[in-house]
């Protein structure tokens, strides 16, 4: 079993739509959560990073973590066409140490 | 503030050979991550560098190697290149108890 599991996908919405993307992890001494957005062909890009249970909203995208399921999320609201890419959550008990990464969800946000 | 930057962008080798991929950390970031991304999976730890010293090392063979230089820069060698090495190399920065910004990424073939 691994570590952290995400459903790869792919998922496809119309534009303007509410996208909901999920980890779940096995790891309870987990602290940190990330979630990234990679292109295709590009580096992974930071957009929401989270410390412990909560949620955090920042612009069209709002992180919850729920410690004491092992499960996270990424909301991504009135989504559009340039969101399309591969969303990868990532967790560590370190901020700035291992990260452990999820395998992606590719997303396609229709015109 | 410049983001991280890695070189080559991409290259190619072929089995057996040698190879060495440069990062250069955002600047007053003293931590240096690798990691490697197979087609459709999420980045892999291989190793991190906090002030020239090995933090933490991942499940990789001893083929892989790395090292930090004084201005923070990093290296990662690989010798005796398989297949099985092609993949986005990524090397990611931080500063203590922050998360990790990655940059673009080195594409390896193998052949």
């Amino acid at each position: 079993q691994k570590e952290v599991e995400q459903d790869p996908g792919p998922l496809s919405v119309p534009e303007g739509a509410i996208v909901s993307l999920n980890c779940t992890y096995s790891n309870s001494a987990f602290q940190y959560f990330m979630w990234y957005r990679q292109y295709s062909r590009k580096g992974p890009e930071l957009l929401m990073y989270t410390y412990s249970s909560g949620n955090k909203e920042d612009g069209r995208f709002t992180a919850q973590v729920d410690k004491s399921s092992k499960y996270i999320s990424l909301f991504i609201r009135d989504s559009q066409p340039s969101d399309s890419a591969t969303y990868l959550c990532a967790m560590s008990m370190d901020s700035s140490y291992k990260l452990i990464f999820g395998s992606g969800t590719r997303l396609l946000v229709r015109p | 503030d410049a983001g991280v930057t890695q070189s080559p962008t991409h290259l190619i080798k072929t089995r057996g050979q040698h190879v060495t991929l440069r990062c250069s950390p955002i600047s007053g970031h003293k931590s240096v991550s690798w990691y490697q991304q197979v087609l459709g999976q999420g980045p892999q730890f291989i190793f991190q560098y906090y002030e020239k010293e090995e933090r933490g090392r991942g499940n990789f063979p001893d083929r892989f190697s790395a090292r930090q230089f004084p201005n923070y820069s990093s290296e990662l060698n690989v010798n005796a290149l398989l297949l099985g090495d092609s993949a986005l190399y990524l090397c990611a920065s931080s500063r203590p108890q922050e998360t990790q910004y990655f940059g673009p990424g080195t594409r390896l073939l193998v052949l």
